[in-house]
């Protein structure tokens, strides 16, 4: 089975705080993802790699970088972290090589800025 | 644990029933469609998925529904059970790429 990890549950951080979400999966995928989710709203993309040191926006990139320095390792940076960053941080991974590949996703970090 | 959503739409059902849960997808030429589940303090897990040139996939106790004409995607649970509390959601993409829609979700609430 397909495992992705995200290091952290539950993070609290201060506004202006830099914050580090890290994710590492298991199964050798290409792609990886992160997500934002909040109530009543669909999952947002925020950045996707298709490779290591690769980087794509998604949807709502403002606020957000990513860094892929290692295939398995892909990491969600809030440069100055703002109280509207609240939310439920999810990471996914594909493989990219079939043309439909389903995401995996971790179990998601919730972060609180106060 | 943590809601997913709090002002998601909600389907309650007895335990044993049959549940449909209903998604709306945006994109007419969208042609791979995947149902997640969710539950409480947990990722997304994916259930099934079916590309658009079929208009119905089974799995097991699920079935995946497809309805080009009217942009509809069903997911149907036989014989609902109590760990099939969780929501739901339907995700759509183009050309099979990874550039997923997810809708919002439907929370299921099995009764006993």
């Amino acid at each position: 089975d397909v495992k992705v990890t995200q290091s952290s549950r539950y993070l609290v951080k201060r506004t202006g705080e830099k914050v580090f979400l890290e994710c590492v999966q298991d199964m050798d995928h290409e792609n990886m993802f992160w997500y934002r989710q909040d109530p009543g709203l669909g999952l947002r993309l925020i950045y996707f790699s298709y490779d290591v040191k690769m980087k794509e926006k998604g949807d709502i990139p403002e606020g957000y970088s990513v860094s892929r320095e290692k295939k398995e390792r892909f990491s969600l940076i809030l440069e100055s972290a703002s109280t509207n960053q609240t939310s439920m941080y999810l990471c996914a991974s594909s493989a990219l090589d079939s043309p439909d590949q389903p995401q995996h996703f971790g179990d998601g970090t919730r972060l609180s800025i106060l | 644990g943590e809601s997913v959503g709090l002002h998601l739409p909600t389907l309650s059902v007895q335990e044993g029933d049959n549940s449909i849960i209903n998604c709306a997808y945006s994109n007419s030429a969208s042609d791979y469609f995947i149902w997640y589940k969710q539950e409480s303090g947990k990722g997304p897990q994916f259930i099934i998925d079916i590309r658009s040139n079929m208009d119905k996939r089974q799995g097991q106790r699920v079935t995946v529904l497809l309805n080009k004409t009217v942009k509809h995607l069903s997911l149907q649970i036989a014989a609902t059970q109590p760990g099939d509390s969780a929501v739901y959601f339907c995700a759509e993409t183009l050309n099979y790429g990874q550039n997923f829609v997810f809708g919002p979700g439907t929370r299921l609430s099995v009764l006993p």
